[in-house]
């Protein structure tokens, strides 16, 4: 049951252009949404995240869009450098039930930016 | 200021051998988090724990896994006979306070190969 997904194993984008990576989910109660950077035998490092009461959050160039009706949220990445380059894990927690620090995280796209 | 260590980073071990797998929080951080990243899937909450006390441990199986945080050292994942399916990379996250809000800072794994 994945309830966090995204459907793209990978994407290649040139440098200098947007990369556009895709999430979505199915569990209603989520409303904290965070994206991770990982590169090959290192562990996730926080990018940016979103409030569910909030459809846009942007960090330098990095922007995260969120549509709740829809179930998804989008990080936009522009200009794209080749130092992007790495796995992107989209994750979402619950702030009800108490477990708010349960992230549930989906299986990652690899982003590869080409010089 | 030292991130969150883990080791060993590497961990062989032969069917029905016992791993154990240590982790060390940021300075400052009395909450830890372990996760397990199957190949090809997405890191899975297994455990949290905070000093002397497990939160939740909801994620990890009912047999053979137990973990710790002891009042002094670092918080230890113990999986007991293991079998191949344990193959995997363990990472360990540690926080300042609780909740997805409050930055996890996550460890560089440690990847265990069941042979």
């Amino acid at each position: 049951d994945q309830q966090v997904k995204q459907n793209s194993p990978s994407l290649s984008v040139q440098e200098g252009r947007i990369s556009i990576l895709n999430c979505d989910y199915t569990n209603s109660m989520f409303d904290y949404f965070l994206w991770y950077k990982k590169y090959p035998a290192e562990g996730p490092t926080f990018l940016i995240s979103i409030s569910s009461i909030k459809d846009k959050n942007e960090d330098g160039r990095f922007t995260v869009f969120l549509n709740k009706s829809a179930k998804h949220l989008s990080l936009h990445i522009v200009p794209s450098q080749p130092g992007d380059s790495a796995v992107y894990f989209c994750a979402a927690s619950a702030r009800s039930g108490g477990s708010n620090y349960k992230l549930t995280f989906g299986k990652g796209t690899l982003l590869t930016v080409n010089p | 200021n030292a991130g969150v260590m883990q080791n060993p980073r590497h961990l062989v071990r032969r069917r029905g051998q016992e791993a154990r797998l240590r982790c060390s929080p940021m300075k400052g951080h009395s909450h830890v988090y372990w996760y397990r990243q199957l190949p090809e899937e997405g890191l899975k909450f297994m455990v949290y724990l905070q000093k002397e006390n497990i939160i939740d441990e909801s994620g990890m199986p009912k047999e053979r896994f137990s973990a710790e945080f002891p009042k002094e050292g670092p918080s230890i994942l113990r999986i007991q006979q293991v079998v191949r399916g344990d193959s995997a990379a363990y990472f360990c996250a540690s926080s300042l306070g609780q909740g997805a809000r409050t930055e996890a800072f996550f460890g560089q794994g440690t990847r265990l190969t069941v042979v």
